[in-house]
């Protein structure tokens, strides 16, 4: 059964750089891409940005110039780092793997059928 | 960015009713359309994918359909189970952009 578990610090000052990692068991990461996705309490879902095993990412346009996501085969992990955080960056971070087949994983024509549990990470001063 | 708006915000209803929640995207997007579950504390879970494709172990009660703007989902007999926060999320095009979400309650 493939599982994906987030970790990293729950609370942060403003500034600082936000660091998260993924580690992914049951499978391998490699074959596939992962993407980041967050949640502001009690809102909606943002799309953050997504790596393929081979190291190839894009990111949301509103995060690209704070956003960077890598990955680490060794550990079958991927990571999120999101430099100078605010306030508005307080959020659930899940991990998800994406769903695709054929020509729509090319064509990026994806979904997230693989979550982890999510991780509240908390800016305040 | 495409704009995803769903209606209603929330819905009240009964075990073994038929509910039906709308997803409209700000430009077309063909049928690249997912639904997703979330109940409170747990990650969103995938029902729904290209529209009208079951997700594998999904419940036959749910269905969705539509293409182009205009996207709807329905569980056809509510269960106990199904009280949760649904969201819509088009593949079309980046950024990946979900719905605000409707919430499910138990009349």
């Amino acid at each position: 059964q493939v599982q994906l578990q987030e970790s990293g610090p729950g609370l942060m000052k403003p500034s600082e750089t936000l660091s998260l990692t993924c580690t992914v068991s049951g499978d391998s990461i490699s074959g596939y891409y992962w993407s980041w996705i967050r949640q502001p309490p009690g809102k909606g879902l943002e799309w953050i940005g997504y790596i393929y095993y081979s190291g190839s990412t894009d990111y949301n346009p509103s995060l690209r110039s704070r956003v960077t996501i890598s990955v680490d085969m060794s550990k079958n992990q991927f990571s999120l780092r999101l430099s100078s955080v605010t306030a508005a960056d307080t959020a659930v971070y899940y991990c998800a793997r994406v769903f695709c087949s054929g020509g729509t994983c090319y064509s990026k024509l994806w979904y997230f059928d693989l979550w982890g549990r999510g991780t509240l990470v908390t800016v305040s001063s | 960015d495409i704009q995803m708006t769903q209606s209603p915000s929330s819905v009240s209803a009964s075990v073994g009713d038929r509910v039906t929640i709308t997803c409209r995207a700000s430009q077309g997007i063909s049928s690249w359309l997912a639904w997703y579950q979330q109940k409170p504390g747990k990650a969103p879970k995938l029902l729904m994918y290209a529209a009208s494709s079951l997700q594998s172990g999904v419940p036959s009660r749910f269905s969705g359909s539509g293409s182009g703007t205009d996207f709807t989902l329905t569980i056809s007999s509510l269960q106990p189970e199904d009280f949760a926060t649904y969201y819509c999320q088009q593949a079309n095009s980046f950024p990946y952009t979900f719905g605000q979400g409707t919430k499910l309650e138990i009349k």
